[in-house]
């Protein structure tokens, strides 16, 4: 079984750029996260989405973070504009329904100059 | 004070020793208990998953759970290099908000 796959692996920018992450769940996994891990800390859940539907938001800064999961499957996060403190690895973690595990992929680093 | 706190370590164990994790937290509602393993650059990965209180056992790995003190351990038995990495607590309500809130981690190191 193939795992969660991400991309890129490693993003530098400069602060007001744009930048996008992709993720390809697991095939059949109906529930697909987003974290941000910020060096030193656990991961931080941004988004959940079931199927396609987003299930929980609630930590997400809205203002500059949006994410989509088209058809159910792959899923894409981006900020724009980026600020410093958006430096952080950026998790993608993926479930079947009503399953407790949750199965991450490597992470895409981003550092913000 | 953050819900979930976990000491960061680092903790050098020499290969072989029994090795304790711990978190505390202060959200009495939580109810499921995780431990992640994460390798430098990777994921994390699901080690245990415990619901409420008491014991669980897998291999070299136990985990407890005691409510009443909001007390979580991870005991790894005859620890083995390849046991280095940092390890994540994690947990979550049963109904509310589900997501699960995780420690900041534990960097361990066993030493050959």
């Amino acid at each position: 079984e193939a795992g969660v796959a991400q991309s890129p692996r490693y993003k530098i920018i400069e602060k007001r750029q744009s930048v996008a992450f992709w993720c390809n769940p697991i095939s059949g996994h109906a529930t697909l996260y987003w974290y941000q891990q910020i060096l030193g800390q656990g991961p931080k859940l941004l988004i959940q989405f079931q199927n396609n539907g987003v299930v929980d938001d609630s930590q997400l800064p809205k203002d500059r973070f949006s994410a989509e999961r088209l058809k159910g499957v792959d899923s894409t996060l981006k900020i724009q504009p980026a600020k410093l403190e958006d430096s952080a690895v950026y998790l993608c973690a993926s479930s079947r329904a009503g399953d407790e595990t949750q199965y991450f992929g490597p992470g895409t680093r981003l550092l913000v100059l | 004070q953050k819900e979930v706190e976990q000491d960061p370590g680092p903790l050098s164990v020499p290969e072989g020793a029994i090795v304790s994790l711990n978190c505390t937290y202060s959200n009495s509602a939580f109810q499921y208990f995780m431990w992640y393993r994460q390798y430098s650059r990777k994921g994390p990965e699901l080690l245990m998953y415990t619901y409420s209180s008491g014991n669980k056992e897998d291999g070299r790995f136990t985990a407890q759970v005691d409510k009443s003190s909001k007390y979580i351990s991870l005991f790894i038995r005859d620890s083995q290099p390849s046991d280095s990495a940092t390890y994540l607590c994690a947990m979550r309500s049963r109904t509310g908000r589900r997501a699960l809130t995780f420690g900041s981690g534990t960097r361990l190191q066993v030493q050959p």
